[in-house]
């Protein structure tokens, strides 16, 4: 079983609408977790970090489901520039790893 | 611009020469990672590093690949004997501390290819 499995997508949707991502980890003993964005062959960028209690930033929320082993990114109002893939990254269990999703490709159509 | 460093951006190699890349991480950050990126595939966790030690090394090829992070200069991941399957983007990101809570901070990556 892959550390971090993510649904490729390709999610194509319209401007302003609201779109959902999840992402399954396998070790339960994970502690950090994070939601990049990757553009295409560019270098990955931090968008936001997951916290316990789930977390907003602007447009994007974050969640993280520890019994079910989810984490969640919602993006509302999707724009034209959230056309990017997606990574989800998990912490390994000895800290010295992140394992990051295959990603999830989200195209965003005007 | 004080991102993670990486040099050069693309690298042309023939098969069974060497490749050596380079990684100047975030100021301030001592912890070092290299992933590797096939086309369409997702980021691979290669090495961790610190400042003179190698701290986890378990996803990097037993043969032809090294990586180190002196005292003075850059981090090197160092390929040798180059084969076609070595073809990827390889990218470098830095953190501040140990702490696995930390996010890392990618650099531009280096595009090797083998011919």
């Amino acid at each position: 079983r892959k550390e971090v499995e993510q649904d490729p997508g390709p999610f194509n949707v319209p401007e302003g609408a609201t779109v959902a991502f999840n992402c399954t980890y396998s070790n339960s003993a994970s502690q950090s977790f994070f939601w990049y964005r990757q553009d295409c062959r560019k270098e990955p960028k931090l968008l936001m970090s997951v916290y316990s209690s789930g977390n907003e930033d602007g447009r994007f929320t974050a969640q993280l489901n520890r019994a079910s082993q989810y984490i969640s990114l919602l993006i509302r109002d999707s724009k034209l520039s959230d056309s990017a893939t997606y990574l989800c990254v998990v912490n390994s269990n000895t800290g010295n790893q992140f394992y990051f999703g295959t990603g999830t490709s989200l195209t965003v159509i005007p | 611009n004080a991102g993670v460093m990486q040099n050069p951006r693309h690298l042309v190699r023939r098969r069974g020469q060497e490749a050596r890349l380079r990684c100047s991480p975030m100021k301030g950050h001592s912890h070092v990672y290299w992933y590797r990126q096939l086309p369409e595939e997702g980021l691979k966790f290669m090495v961790y590093l610190q400042k003179e030690n190698i701290i986890d090394e378990s996803g990097m090829p037993k043969e032809r690949f090294s990586a180190e992070f002196p005292k003075e200069g850059p981090s090197i991941l160092r390929i040798q004997q180059v084969v076609r399957g070595d073809s990827a983007a390889y990218f470098c990101a830095s953190s501040p501390s140990r702490q696995n809570e930390e996010p890392q901070h990618f650099g531009d990556g280096t595009r090797l290819s083998i011919l």
